[in-house]
């Protein structure tokens, strides 16, 4: 079935740091990518999403890029604020299938000011 | 409040108890998804309805949990006999239409169940 790895947590950067949390997904056909954030607190929010390969979503100074030929879509920005702290999930949706999310298992991220 | 509201936050329930958990979607979002969230994992699906028609409930773990929209509005997951593998966040999304269209989640509802 399909499936979303992300990097394991937790993650501690400094402020102004550099960012990369990877995510691989095992899907048939293309689905459409996503990754989500949550702050403390709050509900799943989306963060930014892309729908085809070599499609770049970018929200906030995340971006991330479908690579099909790696099936990756890995998250980065590139220097973190204390208010980036919070669990980020990559997800996928199969177009044309099954109207649902499919969700990596998050990844806490923490930033020390 | 213009998001989607769940209620309640959170819910201690005995084993064997029945609950029920409220979702109010954005006002004319057609579909609705519930989702079960264990500690320290990512959110998995349970259902989806577009508007009253429950057209995805293949993620209910066991014929113990039910959900209803019958207006098309506000939806209710039902969990009969609870045990202690229930313990999770419910979450709630809605979206205009389709899962293509951006989901809206609500802040969950925590069960415990003790």
């Amino acid at each position: 079935g399909d499936s979303v790895t992300q990097m394991e947590g937790p993650v501690t950067l400094s402020e102004e740091a550099f960012l990369t949390i990877n995510c691989t997904y095992t899907a048939t056909g293309y689905p459409s990518l996503f990754w989500y954030v949550q702050y403390p607190g709050e509900g799943l929010q989306l963060l930014l999403k892309a729908t085809k390969a070599d499609d770049k979503g970018s929200n906030k100074g995340f971006e991330a890029t479908y690579r099909k030929e790696t099936t990756s879509f890995h998250l980065e920005k590139g220097s973190v604020q204390v208010s980036d702290s919070a669990v980020y999930f990559c997800a996928l949706i199969k177009v044309g299938g099954a109207q649902k999310l499919v969700f990596g298992q998050g990844t806490r991220l923490t930033i020390n000011p | 409040g213009a998001g989607v509201s769940q209620s309640p936050r959170y819910k201690v329930a005995k084993r064997g108890q029945d609950v029920a958990l409220r979702c109010d979607p954005i006002s004319g979002h057609v579909s609705l998804f519930w989702y079960q969230q264990a500690l320290g994992q990512g959110p998995e699906f349970l259902t989806y309805f577009q508007n009253e028609a429950q057209l995805d409930k293949s993620g209910l773990p066991s014929d113990r949990f039910f959900a209803e929209r019958p207006e098309g509005s506000v939806s209710t997951l039902k969990i009969q006999r609870t045990q202690q593998e229930d313990s999770a966040v419910y979450l709630c999304a809605s979206s205009l239409s389709g899962a293509n269209t951006e989901a809206f989640f609500g802040q969950g509802t925590r069960l415990t169940v003790v």
